[in-house]
């Protein structure tokens, strides 16, 4: 099956400064690649996600590229700001929906002022 | 309002002590599904459900069941409790047409004793 593996484990930036979050995935038939966000006592929310056929794709100032020959994909957030602070997981299926994810190990995110 | 909920959200039970944790949606989503979430281990999938009375097993399944009966309900069942089911658990809801938007609930934290 699908093995994901997130990198850094905590992040912190200061504010205004970019921070970058690094996934690989196993399956070469994976094809669907969403990023989560979970702030404190709140479930995840998918903030972006990129599908097999993109190399990157980007939402103001968030964005997601993807290298499949080298199997790994990253989330850039430009000019952070305190309410970026949460924890973020990058996820993937090689059954192109949300519906059957590997999740990674996620990343804690600190955005200090 | 468009949400999951869940209920409880906290519990502390004892070994062995049945409990049944709620999870109802008000979107008429079809697609349903149970995770949980441990540390350094993202969120794993432990049941879903495509529609009523269609279930499956995600990727840690052991320990639990669930049932879907009606269309907004997915109630997750931990008939015998055991201490490393202690964890922090999650619902989450999508439209079968669309698979790439998961809905979360607020997850429910478990304690067995």
């Amino acid at each position: 099956g699908e093995n994901v593996e997130q990198h850094p484990s905590t992040l912190s930036v200061q504010e205004g400064d970019s921070a970058v979050i690094k996934c690989t995935y196993s399956d070469s038939a994976s094809n669907y690649f969403p990023w989560y966000k979970q702030e404190l006592g709140k479930g995840p929310q998918l903030i972006i996600d990129i599908r097999s056929n993109v190399g990157e794709k980007k939402d103001q100032r968030i964005a997601v590229t993807l290298n499949k020959t080298a199997k790994h994909f990253s989330l850039h957030i430009t000019e952070t700001q305190p309410e970026d602070s949460a924890v973020y997981f990058c996820a993937a299926t090689p059954r192109g929906s949300a519906r059957q994810l590997t999740f990674g190990s996620g990343t804690q995110l600190t955005v200090l002022p | 309002e468009a949400q999951v909920t869940q209920n409880p959200r906290y519990l502390i039970t004892v070994t062995g002590k049945k409990l049944t944790v709620t999870c109802s949606q008000n979107m008429n989503h079809e697609y349903m599904s149970w995770y949980r979430q441990d540390p350094g281990l993202g969120l794993r999938q432990i049941y879903y459900s495509m529609n009523v009375e269609v279930t499956d097993k995600g990727d840690v399944p052991e320990g639990y069941k669930v049932s879907r009966k009606e269309k907004r309900n997915f109630p997750l069942i931990l008939e015998s409790p055991s201490p490393n089911q202690t964890s922090l658990y999650f619902c989450a809801s999508s439209l079968w047409e669309d698979g790439e938007t998961q809905y979360f609930g607020p997850g429910t934290r478990l304690l067995v004793l």
